[in-house]
């Protein structure tokens, strides 16, 4: 059974970088698309972006500026880097294994999430 | 905003069967299957119904899913109490290339 969990630093200060990392277990990050999801408190759910471990990558256009995702298949992981933060990014970041094939995607499983305050 | 409109709350006794919906267009609902997830407060989403009608193994055969058009639905038969919970729809956008979400739908168990 995949099990993910998201790390890295709860609070990031205004105009500096988030970096959070996705560890994988109980199953390979090879052969499957990663992505990352975040949800502002008490607000929906909005995509930053996928990445393959080819190095294939799609973000969102509406973050695409300021998004980064990189994969370690030494250590089973994914990470996101979104720069020049705001109070606007702060949110539950979750991590997702994107099920895809033949047209049809679904996410399963997600992380527990993390929150990321950005603040001064 | 968000891409997929879904009503904010829906609500029903116990034993009652409840129904949300989930509009969009053709760049999402309309040529990709829809998708349903299921959050507890505090808690990360949990997959509830793929391709527009599957259930994961483990989910009650109560959920139960559909998709005409640029819509789809949700309905919960049979309503919980431990159903009382945030759903929210996606789908593939082939403009966006990648998924856009509902603004989700809090279901009130009275």
């Amino acid at each position: 059974q995949v099990q993910l969990q998201e790390s890295g630093p709860g609070l990031v200060k205004p105009s500096e970088t988030l970096s959070l990392t996705c560890a994988v277990s109980g199953g390979s990050i090879s052969s499957y698309y990663w992505s990352w999801i975040r949800q502002p408190a008490g607000k929906g759910l909005e995509w930053i972006g996928r990445i393959y471990v080819s190095g294939f990558t799609n973000y969102n256009p509406s973050l695409k500026t300021r998004v980064s995702m990189s994969a370690d298949t030494s250590k089973n992981q994914f990470t996101l880097k979104l720069s020049s933060v705001t109070a606007a990014d702060t949110a539950v970041y979750y991590c997702a294994k994107l099920v895809a094939a033949g047209g049809i995607r679904w996410f399963d499983p997600w992380g527990q999430g993390t929150l990321v305050t950005v603040s001064s | 905003q968000s891409v997929l409109t879904q009503p904010p709350s829906a609500s029903g006794t116990p034993g009652q069967r409840v129904t949300i919906s989930c509009s969009g267009g053709t760049s999402n609902i309309g040529n990709n299957p829809v998708n349903w997830y299921q959050q507890f407060p505090g808690t990360a989403p949990k997959l509830l119904i793929y391709t527009n009608n599957q259930r994961p193994s483990g989910v009650p055969d109560r959920f139960s899913g559909s998709k005409s058009g640029t819509s789809a639905s949700l309905a919960i038969s049979g309503l919980q109490s431990e159903d009382e919970s945030d759903y929210y729809c996606e789908a593939w956008d082939d403009t966006l290339n990648g998924p856009v979400f509902g603004g989700g739908t809090k279901v009130t168990v009275l």
